[in-house]
């Protein structure tokens, strides 16, 4: 199975600071086949990107996403209030479908 | 706008099955992979396997042989049976909603795209 390896595993900012988080691969993920979720404390995860940089309906473009076979980027512009969450990658392209362990982005 | 919502007993002791339900509203049964997906307290996040409107499933090969995913249409309610627990299995259980690629009559389960509020199950004596 594709291993998911998110970096770090906290990122301490302020608000209106950039979020730059990371998503490594064991294997190539083809075709960018792999999506990014946010989670708020308490609530069920909410899909942000898929296809490495599709953004989902409704996530405001502070939310950026990039890469291609096994480096993935999830990039917040400017951090909001509402940011503050744990982040995670999925990849959709082998079975069985795997998520990365998160990035908890934290206020400083 | 698709609403999905889990149900279940909270608490299942060792060895039993864990039986949940998602009731579906709100959207087409028939165009997406129904879903089951786990997080133990305090940690990451695992695909369980999914269902398609006719029948046919996918599991992840950690819960392969105790896991049953099935789909009841009329009752547009998604199940999940997990036989012979452990303390492993602890864990907020989510349905979700699976958007699908077909291409030669083959489908390939992509992202997640609705996800429900989740259930907690405790497997404890």
């Amino acid at each position: 199975e594709i291993v998911l390896t998110q970096s770090p595993a906290t990122l301490s900012l302020s608000p209106g600071e950039r979020a730059t988080l990371s998503c490594r691969a064991s294997q190539s993920v083809s075709g960018n086949y792999l999506a990014w979720y946010q989670q708020r404390p308490g609530q069920a995860p909410r899909l942000l990107m898929y296809a490495a940089s599709s953004r989902a309906t409704g996530i405001p473009d502070r939310f950026s996403g990039s890469g291609s076979g096994t480096d993935f980027t999830l990039t917040i512009s400017r951090v909001e209030p509402e940011d503050f969450a744990v982040y995670f990658c999925q990849q959709y392209y082998d079975s069985p479908r795997t998520f990365g362990q998160g990035t908890k982005v934290e206020i400083k | 706008q698709v609403q999905l919502q889990e149900s279940g007993p909270g608490l299942v002791k060792p060895s039993e099955t864990l039986s949940l339900t998602c009731n579906i509203s709100g959207d087409s049964i028939t165009d997406y992979y129904w879903t089951w997906i786990r997080q133990p307290p305090g940690k990451g996040l695992e695909w369980i396997g999914y269902v398609y409107y006719n029948g046919a499933t996918k599991y992840n090969p950690s819960v392969k042989s105790r896991a049953t995913i099935s789909l009841d249409r009329p009752r547009r309610q998604l199940s999940l049976r997990l036989t012979s627990v452990t303390a492993a299995d602890t864990a907020l259980y989510y349905c979700a909603r699976c958007k699908i690629d077909c291409s030669s009559n083959i489908c390939y389960g992509r992202y997640f795209d609705y996800w429900g509020q989740g259930t907690l199950v405790t497997v404890s004596s």
